[in-house]
């Protein structure tokens, strides 16, 4: 049973504000939500990651509700570079992968 | 900075044969992962090491071993290759046994022909 859900893609402009949002109803209390990208044909990178209200850093900030059953990581002004995938992980002392959401930033 | 490392880039080999990818962590790193990617997959988790002992197991085929050694660089030793173990194979290192925050190498593109 996958921990995470999250859209299978999205598309969005240059300069737009995106919202990526990741349901995890089973998180345990020990779990840390955490965000990658993945580019076609490279490693995975570490974005940001989060225990509960609101983190911020020089890429994107992470949103968590204080039921901390979901998560949503917002880029802000993307442009077409920030294509790529992105993947929302739930764990304590794992990196376990699920379905990403392949984001397509158009001109 | 000093990334994760990985060799070789590229490597073709045809079935049944062996082969043995290289992974050099990040300096001060003692936990590695290795990942398998197949084409328009998810990586998948294959197994992982901290401290040169194995720490967690993922889907990796009886027909892999990996090892970390005391310079805490990793292989991942793949006989009696298949056509399905086409795909890229990561290597990532983390400071923190446990964590969830780990660096990526560029990976290994293994084709099997």
């Amino acid at each position: 049973l996958a921990k995470t859900t999250q859209p299978i893609s999205m598309d969005s402009y240059e300069g737009q504000e995106v919202n990526i949002t990741c349901s995890h109803n089973n998180i345990a209390t020990n779990d840390y939500i955490t965000w990658y990208q993945q580019f076609p044909s490279q490693g995975p990178r570490f974005i940001i990651q989060g225990y509960k209200t609101k983190v911020t850093n020089e890429v994107a900030s992470l949103f968590i509700p204080a039921d901390r059953k979901s998560s949503t990581l917002s880029l802000p002004r993307v442009s077409l570079s920030d294509t790529a995938v992105y993947y929302c992980l739930v764990e304590d002392d794992k990196i376990i992968f699920g379905k990403g959401t392949r984001l397509h930033i158009l001109p | 900075a000093a990334g994760v490392i990985q060799s070789p880039r590229h490597l073709i080999k045809e079935k049944r044969e062996t082969a043995t990818l290289k992974c050099y962590p990040i300096p001060r790193h003692d936990t590695v992962y290795w990942y398998q990617q197949g084409p328009g997959q998810d990586p998948q988790f294959l197994i992982s090491f901290y401290e040169k002992m194995q720490s967690d197991k993922g889907s990796i085929p009886d027909r892999f071993s990996a090892q970390q050694f005391s310079d805490y660089h990793s292989e991942l030793n793949m006989s009696s290759l298949e056509l399905g173990d086409s795909a890229l194979y990561f290597c990532a290192s983390s400071p923190v046994v446990g964590g969830t925050e780990a660096f990526f190498g560029q990976g290994t593109r293994l084709t099997v022909v």
